[in-house]
């Protein structure tokens, strides 16, 4: 089944603690994104990756990190999470940006640092 | 700067009743828009986009360049249309933004 899959769904953490939140696709889909979601301010977009080793700022990029070593794999990286980041968080892909096709979402993660 | 807003957080109607969920957008290049909609229990998915001009449920949204607007339309609402629906622009980088959502409830 053609899917994004995001791993793991729900993480309780602490404060500093490293993290990585997994993403993969088997669309071969080009472009990848990461998104949070908050009440009242809908999706904002952290970083996005147009292909292989290319990679982007989005809207809200300050305390996250991302890598794109394979097409599949677009994992987002908290080095030293922090409260301000509790969140639910959406990974998507699109088959090739620019061309308005539909972008696929996972299920979601639910971070919460305390 | 909030490039996308959808004012209404929560839309209440009866079923058989015309919905219209509100879209404005800021932006200065030409941005392609879209409708995304999230179903209880189900994955954020693509409603409509504005290039293709399509009706999908009998949604219909038009671009209006000149309000910098991007309305979603249905003529007759259904109950299985209670969801979540966000609008969306894709900038000229492949940056997206996506409104705050509106919250549809369609009533028996």
């Amino acid at each position: 089944e053609a899917q994004v899959t995001q791993n793991p769904r729900y993480l309780i953490t602490v404060t500093g603690k490293k993290l990585t939140v997994t993403c993969s696709q088997n669309m071969n889909h080009e472009y990848m994104s990461w998104y949070r979601q908050d009440p009242g301010l809908g999706l904002r977009q952290i970083y996005y990756s147009m292909n292989v080793e290319v990679t982007d700022k989005g809207d809200v990029p300050e305390g996250y990190k991302v890598s794109r070593k394979e097409k599949r794999n677009f994992p987002l990286i908290l080095e030293s999470p922090s409260p301000n980041q509790t969140s639910l968080y959406f990974c998507a892909s699109i088959l090739r940006a620019g061309n308005n096709q539909p972008q696929h979402f996972g299920d979601g993660t639910r971070l919460s640092i305390l | 700067a909030q490039r996308v807003t959808q004012p209404e957080k929560l839309l209440s109607v009866f079923k058989g009743a015309p919905v219209e969920l509100k879209c404005n957008y800021s932006y200065s290049g030409s941005p392609e828009l879209f409708w995304y909609v999230q179903y209880s229990r189900q994955r954020l998915q693509l409603l409509l986009r504005h290039i293709s001009r399509e009706s999908i449920k009998g949604f219909t949204a038009d671009l209006n360049k000149g309000e910098t607007s991007f309305h979603l339309k249905k003529p007759f609402a259904q109950e299985e249309d209670s969801a979540m629906y966000y609008c969306a622009l894709r900038d000229n980088f492949n940056k997206f933004y996506f409104g705050s959502g509106t919250k549809l409830n369609v009533k028996p």
